[in-house]
């Protein structure tokens, strides 16, 4: 079975250009979550959706960033303009929806370097 | 809110020694927890995960961990580390507050296992 797909796999990209990372979840999962991974602040929950519809997105860091999920099968984040300090890990998963202690599916990450 | 707390950033066994790394948990209400592993440059796996059933849960790869309300903890063990064990591990705790698995993570345990 295919697992969340995340592309691109890496992305380096000059301070102020807008960066665009997809995300397709697996079949059949209805909530999708998108985190990020530095040193400093290690696993943070940016946004997630249940039904393609956003739930929280208390954890977007600033206006800067940007989530949609147009459909069940795709969801994009977007940085614009993005700055050195948005270098991480960007991973995005699915889950089935419905019980909470329903398992979290991660994709490889998305490794962004901003320079 | 509930957050977990994960004793030791890095933990050294020697292979074949006892695996154990340490996860406390912070809930107001009987929680959800897992353990997920994250190997270099991957996503996370999911290990085991407790969801109010039995108290030891049993995972992949020979880990088991035990729910511990008295302790509220739910430390992750292995009786016989193998190379391949080393990895960064997660502990994470679920807001049962919603129908999706909203995961809060700890700051991660890096293991190595030495000859």
């Amino acid at each position: 079975d295919a697992g969340v797909i995340q592309s691109p796999r890496h992305e380096v990209t000059e301070m102020g250009q807008e960066v665009t990372l997809r995300c397709k979840p697996i079949s059949g999962h209805n909530s999708l979550f998108w985190y990020r991974q530095t040193m400093m602040r290690g696993l943070e929950l940016l946004i997630y959706f249940n039904n393609n519809v956003p739930i929280d997105d208390s954890g977007m860091p600033e206006d800067r960033f940007s989530a949609k999920m147009p459909n069940a099968s795709f969801s994009t984040l977007k940085i614009q303009p993005s700055e050195p300090r948005d270098s991480a890990v960007y991973f995005c998963a699915s889950s089935p929806t419905g019980d909470s202690g329903n398992t979290i599916y991660f994709g490889e990450g998305s490794w962004l370097t901003v320079v | 809110a509930q957050s977990v707390t994960q004793l030791g950033s890095h933990v050294s066994v020697s292979e074949g020694a006892l695996v154990l790394l340490r996860c406390n948990y912070s809930s107001s209400v009987p929680p959800y927890l897992f353990w997920y592993v994250q190997y270099p440059n991957q996503g996370l796996q999911l290990l085991l995960k407790y969801t109010s059933a039995a108290t030891l849960v049993k995972g992949i790869n020979g880990f088991e961990a035990e729910f511990k309300k008295s302790e509220t903890s739910f430390h992750l063990t292995k009786p016989s580390a193998h190379m391949s064990d080393a990895a960064e591990y997660f502990c994470a705790v679920s807001d049962k507050t919603g129908t999706a698995s909203k995961l809060t993570f700890g700051t991660g345990t890096r293991l190595q296992v030495t000859l």
